[in-house]
C-alpha cells in the first residue's frame, strides 16, 4: 500500500471506555500529524511528529488524550475514558520533510461513543 | 471569528459550469492548502502554494498574499467534482510544525 492507512475505520466505544486508533504512515514520511474532524466541521489540530519525537500537542482537548510514534513510523492516538464529545472522525496526515510540504491523509477513524 | 473563512458554504452547479470557491484568512502564513474530501471521510490535497497560481488539470488556484486571500477555480465543472473543497494555511507561527489550521469547507453539488 503506498497511501496512507488507518484502523478500525470504525469504532464505536461505550462511554468511558479506552481506544487506540493506529496510523501506518507512507514509508519513510518524517512529519506526521492527528487531526479531529468533529461532524459537519472542518478537521482540527491535535498533534504532530517529526520521526518519534512529539513536537506539538497543543492541539490535544484534554489529558485523556495521548499519542506516541515510538519508532518513527506507526502512530497511535489513545483516548482514555472517552465521552460522547469525542465522538468524531480522527484523521492521520503524513508528510515527507519538515517544512511545509503536501500532507497525504489516511481514510480516518470514525468514532462513536455512546 | 474563524482564522479562515471560507464561502459560500454550499454551492450547486450545473455540469459545464465555471465555478469558483473563495477562502480569506486573518493571520500570516507561509503556505496555503486546498484538499478535497468525498463523503466517507477521504481528504485528497488539491494544491499547496504561497504565491501566484497554479494550475492541474481543470482545477486553478489563486492566492493573493497582501490580501490574505485564495480562490479555487473549477472549470467546465463534472458531477465527479461534487465533494467538499477546504482551505487551510500553515500560520507562519506554526514553524517546522507545519499544521494546518482549516476552514470549515464549501459543500460543492455538480448536478447533470
Amino acid at each position: 500500500g503506498a497511501g496512507v492507512s488507518q484502523s478500525p475505520r470504525y469504532k464505536v466505544a461505550k462511554r468511558g471506555q479506552d481506544v487506540a486508533l493506529r496510523c501506518d504512515p507512507i514509508s519513510g514520511h518524517v512529519s506526521l500529524f492527528w487531526y479531529q474532524q468533529a461532524l459537519g466541521q472542518g478537521p482540527e489540530f491535535l498533534t504532530y511528529f517529526q520521526n518519534e519525537a512529539q513536537l506539538d500537542k497543543s492541539g490535544l482537548p484534554s489529558d485523556r488524550f495521548f499519542a506516541e510514534r515510538p519508532e518513527g513510523s506507526v502512530s497511535t492516538l489513545k483516548i482514555q475514558r472517552t465521552q460522547q464529545e469525542d465522538s468524531a472522525v480522527y484523521l492521520c496526515a503524513s508528510s515527507l520533510g519538515l517544512v511545509s510540504e503536501t500532507q497525504y491523509f489516511g481514510p480516518g477513524t470514525r468514532l462513536l461513543v455512546l | 471569528k474563524n482564522e479562515v473563512e471560507q464561502s459560500p458554504q454550499n454551492l450547486t452547479a450545473q455540469e459545464g459550469e465555471f465555478i469558483t470557491i473563495n477562502c480569506s484568512y486573518s493571520v500570516g502564513i507561509s503556505a496555503l492548502h486546498w484538499l478535497q474530501q468525498h463523503p466517507g471521510g477521504g481528504i485528497v490535497s488539491l494544491f499547496m502554494l504561497s504565491s501566484g497560481k497554479k494550475k492541474h488539470g481543470r482545477l486553478i488556484a489563486t492566492i493573493n498574499i497582501q490580501e490574505k486571500h485564495s480562490s479555487l477555480h473549477i472549470t467546465a465543472s463534472h458531477p465527479r467534482d461534487s465533494a467538499v473543497y477546504i482551505c487551510a494555511v500553515v500560520p507562519k507561527e506554526a514553524g517546522t510544525a507545519s499544521k494546518l489550521t482549516f476552514g470549515t469547507g464549501t459543500r460543492l453539488q455538480v448536478t447533470l
